[in-house]
């Protein structure tokens, strides 16, 4: 089974709009991390967001907030405010384990996201 | 802070020779860094964790003697993909993870990435 599954290969959102990309994980380890990584047609991997699976609240930085459902076991990224700049390749990932543990990130198929005017 | 930076940030190279990578953590220690491969419009695939003085630890399918990694320092790793050949041709990331950003068991991102190389292989 897949462990991080991304089911938009590609979203399109209008230029001040939000928008709302999936990701379901599955695990059976209780502590784990889930981040959200943004890469432009440059290829760099920039790192938007992190939530980890003890946190009570729902991660937010700036116009990027994570929608964190444990018992669904999703954590949607949602933009706000989309911009031009925003167009780009988002993947979600997951750490299994805390940090200390030579736990890897396993990463989505990604999504692709284009913004328009 | 949390800068990794990789050179070349891309190369091409005839059949049959050996490429180098490197990847440096500019203002942090790492005793782990890891090397992933993206093929065009696919997702990374970790093909190694290297950790500083030990060898390195390779995912299922990947050939320890054609990617050779070496982590001989606390702030650089090397892949040296050896006897290239086209369907080699890929883009290379690494991510190193911080010392001390990693210690204590608490849990948040630790691991930060390289601007990543594009080897071609013709």
């Amino acid at each position: 089974a897949q462990k991080i599954t991304q089911t938009q290969p590609g979203m399109f959102v209008q230029e001040k709009e939000a928008v709302t990309l999936d990701c379901t994980y599955d695990t059976s380890d209780p502590s784990y991390g889930l981040f959200w990584y943004k890469q432009p047609s440059s290829g760099e991997m920039i790192f938007l967001i992190y939530q980890g699976s003890y946190d009570q609240q729902n991660a937010t930085e700036g116009r990027y907030s994570l929608n964190f459902q444990k018992a669904r076991k999703s954590a949607n990224l949602v933009i706000s405010a989309s911009q031009l700049g925003d167009s780009a390749m988002y993947f979600c990932a997951m750490r299994e384990g805390l940090t200390g543990t030579a736990s890897k990130l396993t990463f989505g198929t990604g999504t692709r996201l284009q913004v328009t005017l | 802070g949390a800068v990794v930076s990789q050179h070349p940030s891309w190369v091409i190279c005839k059949s049959g020779t050996s490429v180098k990578i490197e990847c440096r953590s500019l203002d942090f220690q790492a005793t782990t860094m890891f090397w992933y491969r993206q093929f065009p419009k696919q997702s990374l695939m970790l093909m190694a964790t290297s950790n500083e003085g030990s060898k390195a630890t390779y995912e299922q399918g990947v050939e320890k003697d054609k990617f050779l990694i070496n982590h001989a320092s606390l702030t650089l790793s090397t892949l040296t993909v050896t006897s290239a050949h086209p369907e080699d041709s890929s883009f290379y990331i690494c991510s190193a993870r911080d010392l001390w950003r990693s210690a204590g068991g608490s849990s948040y991102n630790e691991q930060f990435f390289g601007p990543g190389t594009r080897l071609t292989v013709l």
